[in-house]
């Protein structure tokens, strides 16, 4: 069974452009979270995803989005990028939003940096 | 609001010599823990889990944690060190009930040494 694939796995990015993230869960996962990781802040919630709906949403600025589609596939968007996004962007999926068990299982990471 | 406290940013220790990782934690709910493990430019890999079953657990790789309410802690423990742990260490719980937001701690570098 394939694990979470993200991709790309690393980028580089200019101040004030814009990325796109992409994750693709475990099959037959409904459920895709967002995390980041910096060395200074470690790993924080952004948002998770159900059935294409946020189900909820970390403290971070609304320079970041995402979005799930039909087929679970999810992506995360970050606009005029500072340099303090620079980060691991990891994605995580679970069978599904209050499927009892709370585990999650972790793609390999996007890395982000911004010059 | 929950959250994770890990005593200890590096831990070092002996190939062969007991490990011990520190978690401590509060919630207003009963929790659900974790153990997670990072190695160099990859994601997080479940270790361990507690749900509210048994406090002692077993999990992946010989290591093991003990659910301490009374404490609040979550330490994670081994009996013997091998090189190949070497590696980031999370803790994080959650809400429980199923929902999957995980509150991380900010993790512990276990060093081991031949």
């Amino acid at each position: 069974k394939a694990g979470v694939t993200q991709t790309p796995r690393y980028l580089i990015k200019t101040r004030g452009q814009q990325v796109t993230l992409s994750c693709s869960p475990i099959s037959g996962h409904r459920s895709v979270s967002w995390y980041q990781q910096t060395p200074g802040q470690g790993l924080q919630f952004l948002f998770e995803y159900f059935s294409e709906t946020q189900r909820n949403k970390g403290n971070f600025p609304g320079r970041f989005s995402g979005r799930q589609f039909s087929n679970s596939r999810s992506e995360m968007n970050v606009s005029t990028l500072e340099l303090g996004d620079s980060a691991l962007y990891l994605c995580a999926s679970s069978l599904g939003w209050g499927d009892g068990t709370g585990e999650l299982f972790f793609g390999e990471g996007s890395r982000l940096t911004v010059l | 609001a929950q959250s994770v406290t890990q005593l200890g940013s590096h831990v070092s220790v002996s190939e062969g010599a007991l490990v011990l990782l520190r978690c401590n934690y509060s919630s207003s709910v009963p929790p659900y823990l974790f153990w997670y493990v990072q190695y160099p430019n990859q994601g997080l890999q479940l270790l361990l889990k507690y749900t509210s079953a048994a406090t002692l657990v077993k999990g992946i790789n010989g290591f093991e944690a003990e659910f301490k309410k009374s404490e609040t802690s979550f330490h994670l423990t081994k009996p013997s060190a091998h090189m190949s742990d070497a590696a980031e260490y999370f803790c994080a719980v959650s809400e429980g009930g199923g929902y999957s937001t995980l509150t991380f701690g900010k993790g512990t570098m276990l060093l081991v040494s031949p």
